[in-house]
């Protein structure tokens, strides 16, 4: 099936530092990339849709300034946590989709755990 | 608000048996329901995705049954195993958009 590798899979970071996540799809083009943050034994919150050559749609309540989003390319998206604060600690994950919405399968990166100390 | 349910509670199944998962939904009308399996630390991998129309889907030991009346989906394994043990994950949503609403799973343990 269609692969997405995400990197770094752990980061451990000072807080007021900057972080960057990449998330590329392998074998497929995404047009459309999804970032998430997942707490521990919680659902998978949708944090913004990645567009690829065009501005991120964000979820209400997630700041915009504070997660940047570039999908610069077909097969690659980052999210960079700028400035980043103990209370961003996390597990992030990014997902593209393959197919046609009809279809409707979502493939995920392994996820970044990120720790801000 | 649109909310999805899944049991909280970890599910302890002897190693052979049916493990069964329920996904309730209340304020949503889905097109479809997708189930996902996430293993600790991992990200989450699809597994199988049943449409309204449909009251069943079947994919090797695994088996989705969807009541859009009840606003149900239940998730079978058949001769459950202990590497069926992870989290599982039901998701719904709308032709629409590509964007789906998550359940925070269940806790599937097999035991030997």
């Amino acid at each position: 099936g269609a692969v997405v590798s995400q990197h770094p899979s752990r980061v451990i970071c000072k807080s007021g530092t900057s972080v960057k996540i990449e998330c590329r799809s392998l074998d497929f083009q995404a047009t459309t990339m999804f970032w998430y943050r997942q707490f521990p034994k919680q659902s998978l919150m949708l944090m913004a849709t990645s567009n690829e050559g065009s501005k991120a749609t964000y979820e209400q309540g997630v700041e915009k300034d504070k997660f940047l989003i570039n999908h610069a390319s077909l097969t690659l998206s980052t999210l960079t946590v700028t400035s980043a604060h103990p209370e961003d600690s996390s597990f992030y994950i990014c997902s593209a989709m393959h197919g046609t919405v009809h279809t409707g399968e979502l493939f995920f990166g392994e996820g970044s755990r990120l720790t801000v100390l | 608000s649109q909310k999805i349910e899944q049991n909280s509670e970890a599910l302890n199944i002897q190693e052979g048996k049916t493990a069964t998962l329920t996904c309730n939904y209340t304020n949503y009308s889905p097109a479809y329901l997708q189930w996902y399996r996430q293993d600790p630390g991992r990200g989450p991998v699809f597994l199988l995705l049943i449409r309204e129309n449909e009251k069943e889907k079947r994919k090797e030991r695994l088996k989705v049954t969807f009541d859009t009346t009840l606003k149900q989906s239940l998730f079978h394994i058949t001769a459950s195993q202990p590497a069926d043990s992870a989290t599982y994950l039901c998701a719904l949503g709308r032709d629409s958009n590509y964007q789906l609403i998550w359940g925070a799973g269940t806790k599937l343990i097999i035991k030997p």
